[in-house]
């Protein structure tokens, strides 16, 4: 299995710039998370689907970020327009929810909004 | 509130000298604790799941342990490539959404 795939790996922006990121869970996986990584924050929840459904969006910061699973194979997570306090690593990473099990990570991807 | 501290922030070693991360916790209802590792510039990777308080977990130099308000990661003579931030994260009841820590950077120098 290839792992949770996301693309692309590092975006460099300007401000007011649309971003659109990526993110293809393992096959089988019917619950998909989206993570923002800084220093000053760690790792925060963005957004939760289950079966394609969003479950739990309460982490998205504001209206300019949006989220959707249209099939599940496939999510994007949009922020419109950026901002440079946007800039930081996104995770993608899916797990069953057959019990409480472990999640598996994408590698991320590097924003940067100048 | 789930709350998950872990300490310390960072900690440097040298290769050989065993030490212990802490996760303390407080969670409605523990479901699973689990450990990952993290390597610069990569996602966090699965290292064990714990369900219950006493339950142990082993991997090479790694040893997991769970009570009811917190885990230890123990490294036993670390070596340079445990070098790594470790992050830990627990699993309320009825959710299936994990509340992650800030994470422990440990460095083990040779």
């Amino acid at each position: 299995d290839a792992g949770v795939i996301q693309s692309p790996r590092h975006e460099v922006t300007e401000m007011g710039q649309e971003v659109t990121l990526r993110c293809k869970p393992i096959s089988g996986h019917n619950s998909l998370f989206w993570y923002r990584q800084t220093m000053m924050r760690g790792l925060e929840l963005l957004i939760y689907f289950n079966n394609n459904v969003p479950i739990d969006d309460s982490g998205m910061p504001e209206d300019r970020f949006s989220a959707k699973m249209p099939n599940a194979s496939f999510s994007t997570l949009k922020i419109q327009p950026s901002e440079p306090r946007d800039s930081a690593v996104y995770f993608c990473a899916s797990k069953t929810d057959r019990g409480y099990n472990e999640q598996f990570f994408g590698p991320g991807t590097r924003l940067t909004v100048l | 509130e789930d709350q998950v501290t872990q300490s310390p922030e960072a900690l440097r070693l040298q290769e050989g000298e065993s030490s212990s991360l802490n996760c303390s916790y407080t969670v409605s209802g523990l479901r699973g604790l689990f450990w990952y590792r993290q390597d610069p510039g990569k996602g966090p990777e699965f290292l064990f799941t714990l369900y219950s308080a006493g339950e142990e977990k082993e991997k090479e130099r790694l040893k997991a342990t769970l009570t009811k308000k917190e885990s230890f990661l123990h490294i036993t003579a670390p070596k340079p490539e445990d070098s790594a931030t470790y992050l830990c994260a627990v699993q309320p009841g009825g959710s299936y959404i994990p509340t992650f820590g800030r994470g422990t950077s440990l460095i083990v120098h040779p």
